[in-house]
């Protein structure tokens, strides 16, 4: 079962707009971690954000988790057409993943 | 340093029939996780094993079986194959189970399997 559900399922945007996505999950985690996936190919790990972090930066990316809502949000800023591709927060459960439904992302240039 | 390759990339199967897949880790990685994704959903977990033992089992049928070699690489065995079992088959790899905990996963680029 998905542990995680993504919002929103789809989003277009233009190059150099802003790309939020929001996962909420169910059970208390460790970790949340964010995936990319480029045309239904291998998953990259993107940033990881332990349960007692809030907001943590890599570049680009910004992520920030709020555990007494159990939810978290990914935000690209200054998006490129090389950030199209497919996003999935995923939470550790006893050293397995348990992955959301995911987020699609186009960004037209 | 190779990352985690997967063979086939591709593979065509009729119902009934048995497939094998395989994964090799990144060198010097323990541990090999397989996931299932269904097109238009996320990926979801099959099996992970751990020097050689299996650590951990998703909800899948038993005609799901894995395996891991001395070597560290892994096989993953679908038997009486369902259209259902269609699906891109994910190998992750790390140093140990737990390094998740920290790092994340390395995952390979995946074998596409079509049932027929």
């Amino acid at each position: 079962s998905q542990q995680g559900e993504e919002d929103p399922q789809a989003l277009s945007i233009q190059e150099g707009e802003n790309a939020t996505m929001n996962c909420s999950y169910k059970t208390s985690i460790n970790n949340l971690q964010w995936y990319r996936q480029n045309s239904g190919r291998g998953l990259v790990h993107l940033i990881l954000i332990r349960s007692n972090e809030r907001e943590k930066h890599s570049g680009r990316l910004r992520v920030t988790l709020d555990t007494s809502k159990k939810s978290s949000s990914l935000l690209i800023t200054a998006s490129r057409a090389a950030d199209t591709a497919s996003y999935f927060c995923a939470t550790l459960l006893t050293d397995k993943l348990i992955f959301g439904t995911g987020t699609r992302l186009q960004v037209f240039p | 340093d190779a990352g985690v390759t997967q063979s086939p990339t591709h593979l065509i199967k009729t119902r009934g029939q048995q497939v094998t897949l395989r994964c090799s880790p990144i060198s010097g990685h323990k541990s090999v996780s397989w996931y299932q994704q269904v097109l238009g959903q996320g990926p979801q977990f099959i099996f992970q094993y751990y020097e050689k033992e299996e650590r951990g089992r998703g909800n899948f049928p038993d005609r799901f079986s894995a395996r891991q070699f001395p070597n560290y690489s892994s096989e993953l065995n679908v038997n009486a194959l369902l259209l259902g079992d269609s699906a891109l088959y994910l190998c992750a790899s790390s140093l140990l189970p737990q390094d998740s905990l920290i790092y994340g996963y390395t995952f390979g680029s995946g074998t596409r399997l079509t049932v027929v």
